[in-house]
């Protein structure tokens, strides 16, 4: 069974502490790791996909690599606005494509 | 706006109660997912579509059935609810490896 397990569950940074959010992931096959962005009562925001190990993808002051087990969602010099929960999901090469996520960490950035 | 739109965005109703949401996927997208959202839980996966035919299943229950139709929008219908049915439901829609979630429908049951 394929399993996504992120930690931590909840992050206070003050702004401009860099921090990293981790996501380690058990599947048969990966077919891509997802980061998305949930803010209160909103939906999943796309952030990026990962492939492969060693595959590493940047957006403005997020960097997200992959190794074999996990990821990593790297926020370099964070604002209050990046406050949000950061999901972590995986597709495995199973019928049906769907994304098996975690539970996700609660990231909280204040002034 | 992402593209994929779901309604109603709220929808208070009583326990024993059914009720039908509704998604429409993004243009050209042939996959529809539906997922779970509770308070103590994290996004789960319920059922899938691909242009009108269940994919995939998911931990969905009995009582909730699914459905999506030659337009590509589809339809979540919950039966007998009850008070731990209260969740945000979400809708996705794909194409290839492009996922795209909708905002969601929140569901509190009373």
């Amino acid at each position: 069974e394929d399993q996504v397990t992120q930690s931590p569950e909840a992050l206070r940074l003050q702004e401009g502490e860099s921090s990293s959010l981790n996501c380690s992931y058990t599947v048969s096959g990966l077919r891509g790791l997802f980061w998305y962005r949930q803010d209160p009562g909103k939906g999943p925001e796309f952030l990026f996909t990962l492939y492969s190990a060693g595959e590493e993808k940047e957006k403005e002051r997020l960097k997200a690599t992959l190794t074999k087990k996990e990821s990593f969602l790297h926020i370099t010099a964070p604002k209050p606005e990046d406050s949000a929960t950061y999901l972590c999901a995986v597709r495995a090469g199973n019928a049906g494509n769907m994304l098996t996520f975690g539970g996700g960490t609660r990231l909280m950035v204040k002034p | 706006d992402s593209g994929v739109t779901q309604t109603p965005k709220h929808l208070i109703t009583a326990t024993g109660q059914r009720v039908t949401l509704r998604c429409s996927p993004r243009s050209g997208d042939l996959s529809v997912y539906w997922y779970q959202q509770s308070l103590d839980q994290g996004l789960q996966f319920l059922i899938q579509y691909y242009n009108g035919e269940e994919r995939a299943k998911g931990n969905i229950l009995e009582r909730f059935s699914a459905q999506q139709f030659p337009d590509l929008h589809s339809e979540l219908n919950l039966s007998s609810l009850e008070l731990g049915d209260s969740a945000l439901y979400f809708c996705a829609s794909s194409v290839a490896w492009d996922y795209t979630f909708g905002s969601g429908t929140r569901l509190t049951v009373v």
